[in-house]
């Protein structure tokens, strides 16, 4: 079975400075890597995915996230936060075998002025 | 459709009552995943099918929960006899599944409030 950390639940960060929320996964197998961000009140939206390739895959609105085997992470970074990047992100790991997600507590991010 | 519909968006319920939530998957996704999310937002899953068939319920307290996908119809999630920890946040997903994608689409997720 796999499991997921998020070991930070809130991230308080100013506009515009930089932003790493920190998911790490423990898994016997291959595994896929999702983050997926939660705004108040709505369902969950997937931000950016690793399948296969490239270890390092990008989102449309400026984020990033860096598969890292040897370590099993899969951070997500954002080099300049917005107001409206405010939400919940949660880190999912998918076994390849039996398409089930497991997800991690979530990291509540909080963009100041 | 194009995207994970799932109905009613709130839901009331006294406890001891029945509670049945639905989800329309998007069209062509073999998969159907069903998820409680707590207050300390974790999410639980609790069972998956592919097509009309169970694939994984080892989430399901079985006792009190039941859910079916059946052809031509939403797939369905009941919770008989409600109790007041089964208040949560409860999202549909649906996949293509097999090679060709393992990400899973969300519904905006039914709000369960057992009083």
């Amino acid at each position: 079975a796999q499991s997921v950390t998020q070991l930070d639940s809130q991230v308080p960060v100013f506009e515009e400075a930089p932003v790493e929320l920190r998911c790490n996964y423990s898994s016997s197998v291959s595994v896929y890597l999702f983050w997926y961000v939660q705004y108040p009140n709505q369902g969950l939206q997937l931000l950016l995915k690793y399948l296969s390739g490239s270890t390092l895959v990008e989102s449309i609105n400026g984020f990033e996230a860096e598969f890292n085997k040897s370590q099993t992470s899969f951070h997500l970074r954002k080099p300049s936060v917005h107001i409206s990047d405010t939400a919940e992100y949660f880190c999912a790991v998918s076994d390849r075998d039996f398409n089930k997600f497991y997800f991690g507590s979530g990291t509540k991010l909080n963009v100041k002025p | 459709g194009e995207e994970v519909a799932q109905t009613p968006k709130h839901l009331v319920r006294g406890e001891g009552q029945k509670a049945k939530l639905y989800c329309a998957p998007i069209k062509g996704h073999s998969y159907v995943f069903w998820y409680q999310q707590v207050l300390k937002n974790e999410f639980k899953f609790l069972i998956s099918f592919q097509n009309e068939n169970v694939f994984d319920e080892t989430g399901m307290p079985k006792e009190r929960f039941s859910a079916k996908c059946l052809p031509n119809s939403p797939c369905s999630l009941e919770i008989q006899a409600t109790k007041l920890e089964d208040s949560a946040v409860y999202f549909c997903a649906s996949s293509q599944g097999g090679s060709v994608s393992y990400e899973q689409y969300f519904g905006p997720g039914t709000r369960l409030t057992v009083t």
